[in-house]
């Protein structure tokens, strides 16, 4: 099983519409977990971090189930702008405490007008 | 301004060739990472540093190298033995405060072809 896995995607969504994308994790250590967007052929840029049960941005809001062990992102009124791909993001601790961020594949989401 | 400089942007090497990727922060953070993404694909772990002169592999180091010799600098090199080293290469710094994970803060990465 890989470390984080997201959903395969993509989503194409109209306008307007609540999208949600899924993050599973397998490390019951990780603390905090992160969302980044990324546009095309762009560096990653920090979307929202979750630390505790959740966060809430306007209109992007972040779930974290540890009992479950998987994250969410919510979008909603989804607007052409929010076209990108999401990738989720968990620390892990390695040997010697050493932490690598690992990613998830990433969900490409496709608002259409 | 702080942030999180690679360079080139752009990059191309002749196969049988080591080409070094510049990555240098002024953030003052401790932890570096370098990741390489191929076409709809998600980031991939090549190396990690948290303090100078000490580094980790990640998930696919094999034909790449590094080195930590100053905090604000983390150069990638990728040697002959990468066999398929075109890809969008990134390199990110984090804080390191306790227990608590801080998000990763990236360049603008180095677009690698190989001739």
């Amino acid at each position: 099983r890989k470390e984080v896995e997201q959903d395969p995607g993509p989503f194409n969504v109209p306008e307007g519409a609540t999208v949600a994308f899924n993050c599973t994790y397998s490390n019951s250590a990780s603390q905090s977990f992160f969302w980044y967007r990324q546009d095309c052929r762009k560096e990653p840029k920090l979307l929202m971090s979750v630390y505790s049960s959740g966060n809430e941005d306007g209109r992007f809001t972040a779930q974290l189930n540890r009992a479950s062990q998987y994250i969410s992102l919510l979008i909603r009124d989804s607007k052409l702008s929010d076209s990108a791909t999401y990738l989720c993001v968990c620390p892990l601790i390695s040997s010697g405490s050493a932490r690598q961020l690992t990613f998830g594949s990433g969900t490409q989401l496709t608002v259409l007008p | 301004d702080g942030g999180i400089t690679q360079s080139p942007k752009y990059l191309f090497r002749k196969e049988g060739q080591n080409v070094t990727l510049s990555c240098e922060q002024n953030l003052n953070h401790d932890a570096m990472y370098w990741y390489r993404q191929d076409p709809g694909q998600g980031l991939r772990l090549i190396y990690y540093s948290q303090i100078v002169n000490d580094f980790q592999k990640g998930d696919i180091a094999e034909g790449y190298s590094v080195s930590r010799e100053k905090k604000e600098s983390f150069p990638l090199t990728v040697t002959s033995a990468q066999k398929n080293p075109t890809a969008f290469y990134l390199c990110a710094s984090s804080p390191l405060q306790g227990a608590l994970d801080t998000e990763a803060f990236f360049g603008q990465g180095t677009r690698l072809t190989v001739v």
